[in-house]
This record gives C-alpha cells, sequence and structure tokens, in this order.
C-alpha cells in the first residue's frame, strides 16, 4: 500500500528543538518532502530530500533520512510560536511521476 | 511569485448545482497536473492525474462521472464537480511540475475552499 504515517501531535517549547518523524511504503521513492500548513491556508513547502542523500541542512531545518527503515525526520532548531502549524511529509510516489502521497500530518504546537 | 495558480480561491454553491475549478501554471507547460483534496484535519488525498490532451488518471475511489476533469491546453486544467452535495465540502488543490526528475519543481496552487450548501 501507499501509506505515509506520522504521530498526529507534537507540543514544545519555545527555544527547544522539535522532531517530527514520518515513515513511508514505496522503497522506489526518487524523493521526500515536507512541507507546512497553517489553518486555512495552502502548502508550503519547506524542504526537501533526494533518496541518496542522508542529511540535508536548511538554516534551522535538517532532514534525516533511513532509507533502508524508510524513515524521514525532520528537526527544527529554535522552535518558534510561528512555527505553530501542521507538517506533512510525502513521497514523491514511483520515482518517474510527480505524483506526491502525503502523510497523515502532524500538528505542531509551540507553547511560548 | 505563485507559478501556479487557482481560480477560485473560496466558493459556495447550492446543493445539486456544479462548479468549477481552474488550474493554471503561470510561467511554464505541464503535460501533467494532479488534483489532491484535503477534508477538515485530514491530510491531502489524491484524486486523480490530470493529463493534456487525454483522459485523467483517477484514484481508486474517486468518481470520475462526478470529479470531470479537463486538461486542454499546457497550462490549464479544470476540476468541475458535478451535483455537488454537502459531502463535497473539500479544499481542492492542484500541483504541476516543470519537470520530472527534480525535486524542487513540484508546485502547488494556493487551494480552492468548497463549501456546498
Amino acid at each position: 500500500g501507499e501509506d505515509v504515517e506520522q504521530s498526529l501531535f507534537l507540543s514544545v517549547r519555545e527555544g527547544d528543538s522539535s522532531v517530527i518523524n514520518c515513515t513511508y511504503t514505496d522503497s522506489s521513492s526518487t524523493y521526500l518532502y515536507w512541507y507546512k500548513q497553517e489553518p486555512g491556508a495552502g502548502l508550503q513547502l519547506l524542504t526537501y530530500i533526494f533518496s541518496n542523500m542522508d542529511m540535508k541542512q536548511d538554516q534551522r531545518l535538517t532532514v534525516l533520512l533511513n532509507k533502508k527503515d524508510k524513515h524521514l525526520s525532520l528537526r527544527i532548531a529554535d522552535t518558534q510560536t510561528g512555527d505553530s502549524a501542521i507538517y506533512f511529509c510525502a513521497e514523491r510516489y514511483g520515482g518517474a511521476t510527480n505524483k506526491l502521497i502525503f502523510g497523515t500530518g502532524t500538528l505542531l504546537a509551540v507553547q511560548p | 511569485g505563485a507559478v501556479v495558480s487557482q481560480h477560485p480561491s473560496r466558493v459556495i454553491c447550492k446543493s445539486g448545482t456544479s462548479v468549477k475549478i481552474e488550474c493554471r501554471s503561470l510561467d511554464f507547460q505541464a503535460t501533467t497536473m494532479f488534483w489532491y483534496r484535503q477534508f477538515p484535519k485530514q491530510s491531502l488525498m489524491l484524486m486523480a492525474t490530470s493529463n493534456e490532451g487525454s483522459k485523467a488518471t483517477y484514484e481508486q475511489g474517486v468518481e470520475k462521472d462526478k470529479f470531470l476533469i479537463n486538461h486542454a491546453s499546457l497550462t490549464l486544467s479544470t476540476l468541475t464537480v458535478t451535483s455537488a452535495h454537502p459531502e463535497d465540502s473539500s479544499f481542492y488543490i492542484c500541483s504541476a511540475s516543470k519537470g520530472q526528475n527534480s525535486g524542487n519543481t513540484i508546485y502547488f496552487g494556493e487551494g480552492s475552499w468548497l463549501t456546498v450548501v
């Protein structure tokens, strides 16, 4: 199946690091993505990683990919209240298509 | 700026009527576009792949006669929700890609909120 799973909820204090986890199923995925969705808004692409990479860092964001375990994580350093949103991971299904399969979404709540 | 635009951003229609949502790639040609649906507090589910010049490919469980997709040009795909019912109320969002093998070239529209009353 094409299941991409995430934990539903994560609560952190402002200034702490947040780690959002994702497991996917398609071993042929070429790219994996992290999107942010604020209430009532569309999708904002945060970052992506190519499947032959283990890690990618982009300012406060660090993506780790364990291809063997099909596990993806997003670490947000120095989490701010403005980071409160729903975060979706997505896998580019099948490699030769631009179809994305989205995870179930993680609601990140940042406490001041 | 946005490279994929959707219109309308919000629409309210009466039950039983049809409503059309447009998805445009603004500065590139897209032979393939994708339509997703997101119910409140849920994830995005792929509905169909819109193929320029040919029939759309629908995901399992999506009624092709209810959700009509037309991709008449390389920059425009339309989704028509026919005989809309309140349960069709959802957030519909499209995506398009500039190329096949580059990670950062999948662009999403701003989304369209449909409310059926």
